[in-house]
């Protein structure tokens, strides 16, 4: 069973257009996040909702905008996709908010065309 | 300067040397330091967990901190060829603000 799963794995997408990643886990945590990574390998915070609640809020466009149904699950819908938006992005969770020890799914690489 | 600095490499040694990666940081704040493991096309696992100063262990895995000078270290004793991956380091102060700050991670290959 995979702790931390999202979808799609791959997202090949043109300019413009609007797309969503979903994640899920199963380890009963109750922290999830979002997080980019670039090229660089560099990973960057975006989001951490806690039990539904949005407790991390980085300094992100406001066409990405995070949805917690349920502390299980973490979504993440891209509106007005841009170039720049291409990279690989982590669902992660942890037990605990403000815990060090994260989870990671496997990732969503987004190829923005 | 950034936070934390992590030599992006690549690190390249044969199978069965001594691996040495390392992660300097600025922020004296920091209590929580964590090594990351990952894999080409997975997300990063946590390898290694350490509070404040002092070494780690965990079979081949020694973390070991030194907070006088900012750095943090990870050996990888007899290397294996499944040990090949991008290492990242984290860092926190625990603080109730805390977000985890990351090296940009060293890429290692060890050579069969």
């Amino acid at each position: 069973d995979t702790a931390v799963s999202q979808t799609p794995k791959y997202l090949v997408t043109q300019m413009g257009n609007d797309k969503s990643i979903k994640c899920e886990q199963n380890l009963g945590h109750d922290t999830m996040y979002w997080y980019k990574q670039d090229s660089k390998k560099f990973l960057k915070i975006m989001f951490s909702y806690n039990n539904k609640e949005l407790i991390i809020n980085e300094t992100v466009p406001n066409r990405f905008s995070p949805k917690s149904p349920d502390k299980a699950h973490l979504n993440l819908h891209i509106n007005s996709l841009e170039l720049g938006d291409s990279a690989v992005y982590f669902c992660a969770s942890s037990q605990q908010a403000f815990n060090e020890k994260l989870f990671f799914g496997s990732g969503t690489q987004l190829s923005v065309l | 300067q950034k936070e934390v600095e992590q030599d992006p490499g690549p690190l390249s040694v044969p199978e069965g040397a001594i691996v040495s990666l390392n992660c300097t940081y600025s922020n004296s704040a920091f209590q929580y330091f964590m090594w990351y493991r990952q894999y080409s096309r997975k997300g990063p696992e946590l390898l290694m967990y350490t509070y404040s100063s002092g070494n780690k262990e965990d079979g081949r895995f020694t973390a070991q901190v030194d907070k006088s000078s900012k750095y943090i270290s990870l050996f990888i004793r007899d290397s294996q060829p499944s040990d090949s991956a991008t290492y990242l380091c984290a860092m926190s102060d625990g603080d109730s603000n805390y977000q985890l700050i990351w090296g940009a991670g060293t890429k290692l290959i060890i050579k069969p």
